[in-house]
């Protein structure tokens, strides 16, 4: 099993350029999130997927958007990459939406825009 | 709103000393905790869960948290660091009552002296 697993590790960006971010879990779980995380606040959901066909907005959505293509994979898109967005990135998964679960994160994507 | 706090950004200790991270919790609900670790480079993985009963859970790596509602507070503690503790340490809580909204605290950074 190899949890969660994400791509890029590593991605320079110019501002105003678009990239996806790929995630992928092997353990058959419902829920999938993606959060930001950056120095001082701690991790920061941007979106969520409770179960596969649904999506939802986080607490910081803006300037992304997201699917769910089936239930293994969830990607994260910029659509014009901004320096604000300069973060690192993780994917991570639950068995289903409910605040009790744990969530298995993946080892992360680290964004430059410049 | 609902709040997470972790007021030590970075604490230093000596391997084998004792160790104890502080986590204050804001929230109007009965709130599920976690303690997560992220080493470097990597995401993070669960150390141990709170849902009810005993207040005192026990957790991998030697690690424990006590859970006091009076004081909503929900502090890791571990007896003896050992040098591969070094890392990054978070903070969680979710509630239902809040949409399944889980909330990370901004993370203590501990480094183990030799």
């Amino acid at each position: 099993n190899a949890g969660v697993t994400q791509t890029p590790k590593f991605q320079v960006l110019k501002t105003g350029q678009s990239m996806t971010l790929q995630c992928a879990q092997d353990m058959n779980h419902n829920s999938m999130y993606w959060y930001r995380q950056d120095p001082g606040m701690g991790l920061r959901l941007i979106y969520y997927s409770a179960s596969e066909g649904t999506t939802d907005k986080g607490e910081v959505p803006n300037g992304y958007n997201v699917s769910r293509l089936n239930k293994r994979e969830f990607s994260l898109r910029l659509e014009s990459a901004a320096p604000s967005q300069t973060s690192v990135y993780f994917c991570a998964s639950s068995e289903d939406w409910a605040a009790y679960n744990e969530q298995f994160f993946g080892p992360g994507t680290r964004l430059t825009v410049l | 709103a609902q709040s997470v706090t972790q007021p030590d950004i970075h604490i230093t200790v000596s391997e084998g000393a004792s160790l104890e991270l502080r986590c204050n919790y804001s929230y109007g609900a009965t709130p599920y905790l976690f303690w997560y670790v992220q080493s470097p480079g990597q995401g993070l993985q669960l150390l141990l869960k709170y849902f009810s009963g005993d207040t005192l859970v026990q957790g991998i790596k030697g690690f424990e948290a006590e859970f006091k509602r009076s004081q909503s507070s929900f502090n890791l503690r571990k007896p003896s660091v050992h040098w591969s503790d070094a890392a990054e340490y978070f903070c969680a809580v979710g509630a239902q009552a809040y949409n399944n909204d889980m909330r990370f605290g901004a993370g203590t950074r501990l480094t183990v002296k030799p």
